[in-house]
């Protein structure tokens, strides 16, 4: 196992259109969290999943996303109807809870034109 | 929300200097700590300290954590061109961690 994995690296995409992100976490962690991050800003949370349970979802994360983890290992993040103001990093990453920090994966990069 | 709040937002150093970077948050903590970020890439954990811990070192990284300020400092000594990078505290609330807006350390050879 290498780490958490993120795909694609880099996406651009015309607003409205719908796109798709998929994370694969480390094999041997529970929980799995989406953040987002814009530039000089610090990660935001979106939402997390512990195995298949998806446990909290931001309030300030539209109906236009949504995110599943349909076996409790890999998890992908929808966004519809794209919007400019939805580029962004999308990161991932994983963790056991209560135990030293999350793993992180490279990101994918959002830019909606 | 962003929860913890970097202070400072960029600090400049020469190499084999010592850099200190705040951090202060809100809210009741189960623990915080401390990522770097590269540009472009993902967040690297460093450190973890939990709210009964006071002081934690790890090789040149030294964290201390004050729960009656709500607040937190990282202490990167002799430091190297290599460190050069934006560092994010975050405090563990509910199962997630909320960061800040980081610090950007220029670390000049």
């Amino acid at each position: 196992d290498t780490g958490v994995s993120q795909d694609p690296r880099h996406k651009i995409t015309k607003r409205g259109q719908n796109v798709t992100f998929r994370c694969d976490p480390i094999s041997e962690h529970n929980r799995l969290y989406w953040y987002r991050q814009t530039l000089g800003q610090g990660p935001e949370f979106l939402t997390y999943f512990q195995n298949e349970a998806q446990l909290e979802k931001s309030r300030l994360l539209s109906d236009r996303f949504s995110a599943e983890r349909p076996k409790g290992s890999f998890s992908t993040l929808e966004i519809q109807r794209t919007e400019q103001g939805d580029s962004a990093m999308y990161l991932c990453a994983s963790s056991f809870p209560n135990r030293d920090g999350y793993t992180f994966g490279s990101g994918t990069r959002l830019t909606v034109v | 929300s962003q929860q913890g709040e970097e202070d400072p937002q960029a600090l400049s150093i020469q190499e084999g200097e010592n850099a200190t970077m705040n951090c202060s948050y809100k809210t009741s903590i189960n623990n915080l700590q401390w990522y770097r970020q590269n540009s472009g890439r993902g967040l690297v954990h460093l450190i973890l300290i939990r709210s009964n811990e006071r002081e934690k070192h790890s090789g040149r990284l030294r964290v201390t954590l004050d729960t009656s300020k709500k607040s937190s400092s990282l202490l990167i000594t002799a430091s190297r061109a290599a460190d050069t990078a934006s560092y994010f505290c975050a405090t563990d609330q509910g199962g997630k961690l909320i960061f800040g807006q980081g610090t950007e350390l220029s670390v000049k050879p």
